[in-house]
């Protein structure tokens, strides 16, 4: 019974390149949270996505950031143009239903050159 | 808006001491809090949920208690083993709402 699985676990991206960051919820989950770690920092909620749709993206920087999470395959948040700032750990999480309890996946380490 | 607060930021203590992690958030109307463990580089491991009726959690060495009229919680650490070396978030769930508001973490080092 695999948690939610993310990958890569770490990627470096040299600015103004593009991340694609990728995520598996729990088998059964359709519900999925990105959230931002950045260092020193607590999590940071960026958006919340059912399948196929967009619930909540008002923690989302409104350029360069969009997420996705399609019918089939993972969730995917993409971030353009990459710039230094944006060098932070990403969190997934995934749950049941809008109010069930989240589980949190590995994140990705996102280092900006 | 919620803000959650964790004191001390750091602690480090020789194995086998007692301790107490606090947690303080400024909104009592929450559905729950959770603490949760990070370890470096690796994601976030569940120890203790408590609803909002709840008092406190336990969980083997592990008790987590909850104040919402002052919006304080505790972790209490027994016995403190330097595999207990982590940080430990604070994590509160308002009312009717589905994020979680996070507090910075006590990055905890328990040494031999």
């Amino acid at each position: 019974n695999a948690g939610v699985m993310q990958n890569p676990r770490h990627l470096v991206r040299r600015r103004g390149q593009e991340a694609r960051l990728r995520c598996s919820p729990v088998k059964g989950h359709s519900h999925v949270y990105w959230y931002r770690q950045l260092p020193e920092e607590g999590l940071k909620f960026m958006v919340y996505l059912q399948k196929e749709n967009i619930i909540d993206e008002s923690g989302m920087p409104k350029e360069r950031f969009s997420a996705e999470f399609p019918k089939e395959g993972p969730s995917i948040l993409r971030i353009q143009q990459v710039v230094r700032g944006d060098s932070a750990a990403y969190f997934c999480a995934s749950s049941l239903g809008r109010g069930n309890e989240q589980f949190f996946g590995p994140g990705t380490r996102l280092t900006v050159l | 808006k919620q803000e959650v607060t964790q004191i001390p930021a750091a602690l480090s203590v020789p194995e086998g001491e007692n301790l107490v992690l606090n947690c303080s958030f400024t909104d009592s109307a929450i559905y729950n809090l959770q603490w949760f463990r990070q370890d470096p580089g690796k994601g976030l491991t569940s120890l203790l949920l408590i609803q909002s009726s709840q008092r406190e959690q336990t969980s083997g060495r592990l008790n987590a208690s909850l104040d919402k009229s002052s919006g304080r919680s505790t972790l209490y650490i027994a016995a403190s083993q330097p595999g207990d070396s982590a940080t430990y978030l604070c994590a509160v769930r308002q009312g009717g709402s589905y994020i979680p508001t996070f507090g910075r973490g006590t990055s905890l080092i328990v040494h031999p």
